[in-house]
């Protein structure tokens, strides 16, 4: 039971480049969500899926987009990369949303 | 939309020493929970309260749901060295999305 498998763990960008964050679950949880953390800043919401087929936006969503075909992935993909978003990015997921949220390690990007 | 605030930024304590972070939404919350992120690591879920006014304990750690499910604490008592990380609070709104309060790091003197 790996839990929530985010890929790759570190990557380096030039401004302009796109990519997509991988993340995927095998506990079968409904509900999935993207979040940046920068110093001092918490974690911020990006995108968020409250089950297959169904994405919705979060805090900060300009600049990235999400799909959820299936209720194990959740990619995150960066269309054309900006200094503004290096950053570590987390993926969670959870039973259904108001129950706890399990984490994956983390993705750190740096955009040059 | 929601907003979730935190107090203080930053804490040092002495190890033995209370430690106290405090949480603020601006609307009222279904449930708001709690997570450790360890430096380097990943936010871990620490507990959950749901009912107005609920108090819950984990060993030296306590946790309040206000009374208007706006506000909550956590509190520990007598710091350890292994408690040292950035404590989190979360709520979530009625779209569903969970938003996250600017954490409390917290350092531990030995």
């Amino acid at each position: 039971n790996a839990g929530v498998t985010q890929t790759p763990k570190f990557q380096v960008l030039k401004t302009g480049q796109s990519m997509t964050l991988q993340c995927a679950q095998d506990m079968n949880h409904e509900y999935m969500s993207w979040y940046r953390q920068d110093p001092g800043m918490g974690l911020r919401l990006i995108h968020y899926s409250v089950g297959a087929g169904i994405t919705d936006q979060g805090e900060v969503p300009n600049g990235y987009n999400v799909s959820r075909s299936t209720t194990e992935d959740f990619p995150l993909r960066l269309l054309s990369a900006a200094p503004s978003q290096t950053s570590v990015y987390f993926c969670a997921s959870s039973n259904r949303a108001n129950t706890e949220a399990f984490f994956g390690q983390g993705t750190r990007l740096t955009v040059v | 939309g929601q907003q979730v605030m935190q107090i203080p930024q930053y804490q040092h304590v002495q190890e033995g020493e209370d430690f106290t972070t405090y949480c603020n939404s601006s609307t009222t919350l279904s449930n708001i929970q709690w997570y450790k992120q360890r430096p380097g690591g990943h936010p871990v879920f620490l507990i959950q309260l749901v009912k107005s006014g609920e108090v819950k304990k984990q060993k030296r750690l306590t946790f309040q749901f206000g009374e208007a499910k706006k506000n909550s604490s956590l509190h520990i008592t007598a710091t350890q060295t292994t408690d040292v990380g950035t404590y989190f609070c979360a709520g979530m709104d009625s779209s569903y999305k969970l938003i996250f309060g600017s954490g409390t790091r917290l350092l531990v003197r030995p």
